[in-house]
């Protein structure tokens, strides 16, 4: 089955401990993306990869880190977490060219920082 | 003043009716996005385009480049279809084939349908 898989789904830590949410897709996919989702703010694009080894900043990338060393997996690492990073984390895939690809998202993983 | 702009906030109709959401955006843009999430949270893309219009079942959606302006309209409204529509704008360069990039989103629109 296509999908997007993220681990863990629910996550409690606390302030500092460096934590890795995984994201990986089983469709091909060269373009991959990590966005947060709070309420009043509704989603924001923290990072995105067009290809392997090429990443880019979207709108709120600070305190967090990314690579994509394969096609795919897309980690989100917070080396040092703080509670503002508390929210609702989402991964999504798609092809990358025409025609329009629509992009695929994984479940979500809902982190606390405490 | 946000860049991607939906309207209206919240929405409750009756089961038949028709339904428009819109969204107005102030950046140059590749493409735009339309998704839906459901009340348990998942995420689904409904529709990505560029110009005119597309059609899926009883959902239609348009694009006014020109306005800077795309409308998502739901006919034959049903309950099921109750969710919150998200407008996202690509912002990508033209080399990325115009879907990808930067992503910015709507709030979203809370639809409400009652039978």
């Amino acid at each position: 089955e296509a999908q997007v898989t993220q681990n863990p789904r629910y996550l409690i830590t606390v302030t500092g401990k460096k934590l890795t949410v995984t994201c990986s897709q089983n469709m091909n996919h060269e373009y991959m993306s990590w966005y947060r989702q709070d309420p009043g703010l509704g989603l924001r694009q923290i990072y995105y990869s067009m290809n392997v080894e090429v990443t880019d900043k979207g709108d709120v990338p600070e305190g967090y880190k990314v690579s994509r060393k394969e096609k795919r997996n897309f980690p989100l690492i917070l080396e040092s977490p703080s509670p503002n990073q508390t929210s609702l984390y989402f991964c999504a895939s798609s092809f990358v060219g025409y025609p329009l690809n629509e992009q695929f998202f994984g479940p979500g993983t809902r982190l606390t920082v405490l | 003043k946000n860049e991607v702009e939906q309207s209206p906030q919240n929405l409750t109709a009756q089961e038949g009716e028709f339904i428009t959401i819109n969204c107005s955006y102030s950046v140059g843009i590749s493409a735009l996005h339309w998704l839906q999430q459901h009340p348990g949270g998942g995420i689904v893309s409904l529709f990505m385009l560029s110009s005119g219009k597309k059609k899926h079942g009883r959902l239609i959606a348009t694009i006014n480049i020109q306005e800077k302006h795309s409308s998502l309209h739901i006919t034959a409204s049903h309950p099921r279809d109750s969710a919150v529509y998200i407008c996202a704008v690509g912002r990508g360069p033209s080399n990325y084939g115009g879907s990808q990039g930067n992503l910015i989103f709507g709030k979203g629109t809370k639809l409400s349908v009652k039978p």
